[in-house]
């Protein structure tokens, strides 16, 4: 069964980088998947398209602060150079027979 | 550019129906399809199902199989989720959401501002 597991919780400092981690389930390390972000009392937003070698695809809008790595079964958000702004949940989602999303990892921002 | 302006709060009694409009903008309604999310307080984000524009087809997901019903008036480039038997469980934001597919992957890149359904004796 396709599942994304994410960490619940993640903090960094004001200007450092955070990484955040989503893994894919066992036989499934080959799948691309996507990361949304969601600021408080907010939709979510596209942030990029994440493939198994590492390539990515960014929304619209989104600074080069945001980028992404994979590694096997892991799939990395990379946020370097944190503004307050990034304090959000953030979400993986890919698809098998049907959309599948991690249970999202909440970002605070110290 | 691509917006997704979705209807207002709705309250509903338990058992009633509710259905949520998406109006989307800047972009050819007909060429990608519309997806149902709903997240309730506090919670991660559960995908109802998808429904191509152009051809009217719909797929659900096997939770809402039989309560969930996706349409769309492409006269307008509207959207529209209708979930019946409402049960304060369903008490939720719901959003719609762009479904695009590329290399692979089935993946969103644009979403409404999400729609408040509350349901309540």
């Amino acid at each position: 069964q396709l599942v994304l597991t994410q960490s619940p919780s993640a903090s960094a400092s004001l200007g450092a980088s955070v990484k955040i981690t989503c893994t894919l389930s066992s036989g499934h390390s080959s799948y691309a998947i996507a990361w949304h972000q969601q600021q408080p009392e907010k939709g979510p937003r596209y942030l990029m398209k994440l493939n198994s070698d590492g390539s990515h695809s960014k929304g619209d809008g989104i600074p080069d602060r945001f980028s992404g790595s994979s590694s096997g079964a892991e799939r990395y958000l990379t946020i370097s150079s944190l503004q307050s702004e990034d304090e959000a949940d953030y979400y993986c989602q890919t698809w098998g027979t049907s959309v599948v999303f991690g249970g999202g990892t909440k970002l605070t921002v110290l | 550019q691509v917006q997704l302006v979705q209807s207002g709060a709705e309250v509903k009694k338990p058992g009633a129906s509710v259905k949520v409009s998406c109006k989307a903008s800047g972009y050819t309604f007909t060429s990608y399809d519309i997806n149902w999310v709903r997240q309730a307080t506090g919670q991660g984000l559960e995908w109802m199902g998808w429904m191509n524009p152009n051809s009217g087809n719909t797929g659900y997901a096997q939770k809402f199989q039989g309560r969930v019903t996706m349409t769309r008036n492409t006269s307008i480039s509207t959207a529209y989720m209708e979930l019946s038997g409402l049960r304060s469980e369903d008490t939720a934001v719901y959003y719609c959401a762009r479904g695009i597919a590329a290399a692979g992957l089935y993946y969103f890149d644009y979403w409404g501002q999400g729609t408040l359904v509350t349901v309540s004796s």
